[in-house]
């Protein structure tokens, strides 16, 4: 069982772009959560996909938005990107309200 | 608001030493309480988890945490650390009917030889 796994690990992006970050959940899970970590802090809900749908959010302006796909995978798009965006993008998935299992994270850079 | 406290941002013990990190969370009905670690650059780990039943709870790698729901704490314990433990603890909180988890903002193990 590979676990959650993120791509990319790392990427640089520049003021006013778009950005994609992709997640695979745990094998069986159905659920998937993002995080942002800012550095030095603890990680902030952003929100949750379950059955494709947007289940909860977070206090997260709508640049931030997410898709969940048919095989429990899960995209963060990020629009208009600002330098305050820079951290570490954590994927969790989870079966449900089950203990959520994390992924490694994204590192994004907004120069 | 919900919210978790963790006050020590810092902590350093001697290798061998007992360790204990407090977490505290504001008031909230039937909480399920987590501590993740997390190495530098990577993701977190869980280490325990309470959702109810006996207060008293182990995880891997030798911790252990108490619920006290008097005092709205749930403090994470290892009798006896090891070099490997430095790392960044987080704890967190999800609230009955809720499906997100509320984080601390860690507190930093470092550990003397």
């Amino acid at each position: 069982d590979a676990g959650v796994t993120q791509s990319p690990t790392h990427l640089i992006k520049t003021r006013g772009q778009q950005v994609t970050l992709r997640c695979s959940p745990k094998s069986g899970h159905d659920t998937v959560s993002w995080y942002q970590q800012a550095l030095g802090q603890g990680p902030q809900f952003i929100f949750q996909y379950y059955e494709e749908e947007e289940r909860q959010r977070g206090n997260f302006p709508d640049r931030f938005s997410g898709h969940q796909f048919p095989n429990y995978s899960s995209e963060l798009n990020v629009n208009a990107l600002l330098l305050g965006d820079s951290a570490l993008y954590l994927c969790a998935s989870s079966l449900t309200t089950g203990e959520a299992f994390f992924g490694q994270g994204t590192r994004l850079t907004v120069v | 608001a919900q919210s978790v406290t963790q006050p020590d941002i810092h902590i350093t013990v001697s290798e061998g030493a007992s360790l204990e990190l407090r977490c505290n969370y504001s008031y909230g009905a039937t909480p399920y309480l987590f501590w993740y670690v997390q190495s530098p650059g990577q993701g977190l780990q869980l280490l325990l988890k309470y959702f109810s039943g006996d207060t008293l709870v182990q995880g891997i790698k030798g911790f252990e945490a108490e619920f006290k729901r008097s005092q709205s704490s749930f403090n994470l314990r290892k009798p006896s650390v090891h070099w490997s433990d430095a790392a960044e603890y987080f704890c967190a909180v999800a609230f009955d009917g809720s499906y997100k988890l509320i984080f601390g903002s860690g507190t930093r193990l470092l550990v003397r030889p």
